[in-house]
């Protein structure tokens, strides 16, 4: 079946630090990649998606690249903020004609300090 | 922005008791979805709704669970007989087509069973 696969957290950092969170995932045929963010007291949103391979899904400064020859999908940031403190989760979504269920990762919590 | 809602935030019930979450989602989405996490675990997939009837379910989705879309507006799941391990963050999602097509979520709706 299909999983996801994402890096153990809590991830500590320095305001302005780089941040790679890695995700890697299995799945049959072609999938849609998603990272979804959840701040403290609240619902998931949609932070950034990619479609097809090598697509670079990016928004408020998060980037992912759709990488299907290692079936990764890392989320990137150069400089982060306190602001995006929030357990950030990649998902798949397979394509199979119908309605499309969601297979989560475990969730990485980001910690952005001063 | 169009968003989905759920009601309530927060239910507590009594073990064995029937309980009613409710989701508006929005109003030009077709696809309905309900998810749940359990603290500290993973988003879990757990049934999907088109055109007035479940077009997937999980394992989890068992006779217990239903879901119904009453009206033109709200969309519900019931669970009958609440057990302990019921005790999760429910989410409600829709999306305006399957598959590639983001879901938005709710702000969840967190169930204590006691």
């Amino acid at each position: 079946g299909n999983s996801v696969t994402q890096m153990e957290g809590p991830v500590t950092l320095s305001e302005e630090a780089f941040l790679t969170i890695n995700c890697t995932y299995t799945a049959t045929g072609y999938p849609s990649l998603f990272w979804y963010v959840q701040y403290p007291g609240e619902g998931l949103q949609l932070l950034l998606k990619a479609t097809k391979a090598d697509d670079k899904g990016s928004n408020k400064g998060f980037e992912a690249t759709y990488r299907k020859e290692t079936t990764s999908f890392h989320l990137e940031k150069g400089s982060v903020q306190v602001s995006d403190s929030a357990v950030y989760f990649c998902a798949l979504s397979p394509f199979t004609g119908g309605g499309n269920k969601l297979t989560f990762g475990t969730g990485t919590q980001l910690k952005v300090e001063l | 922005e169009p968003e989905v809602t759920q009601t309530p935030s927060h239910q507590v019930t009594q073990m064995g008791q029937e309980v009613i979450l409710r989701c508006v989602p929005i109003s030009n989405h077709l696809y309905f979805y309900w998810y749940r996490q359990i603290l500290g675990q993973k988003v879990e997939f757990l049934v999907s709704f088109y055109n007035n009837e479940i077009s997937e379910k999980s394992e989890i989705f068992d006779d217990q669970f239903s879901v119904e879309r009453p009206d033109g507006s709200n969309f519900t799941l019931k669970i009958r007989s609440t057990k302990l391990e019921d005790s999760a963050m429910y989410f409600c999602a829709s999306s305006t087509r399957g598959e590639r097509y983001e879901q938005y979520f709710g702000p969840g709706t967190r169930l204590t069973v006691t």
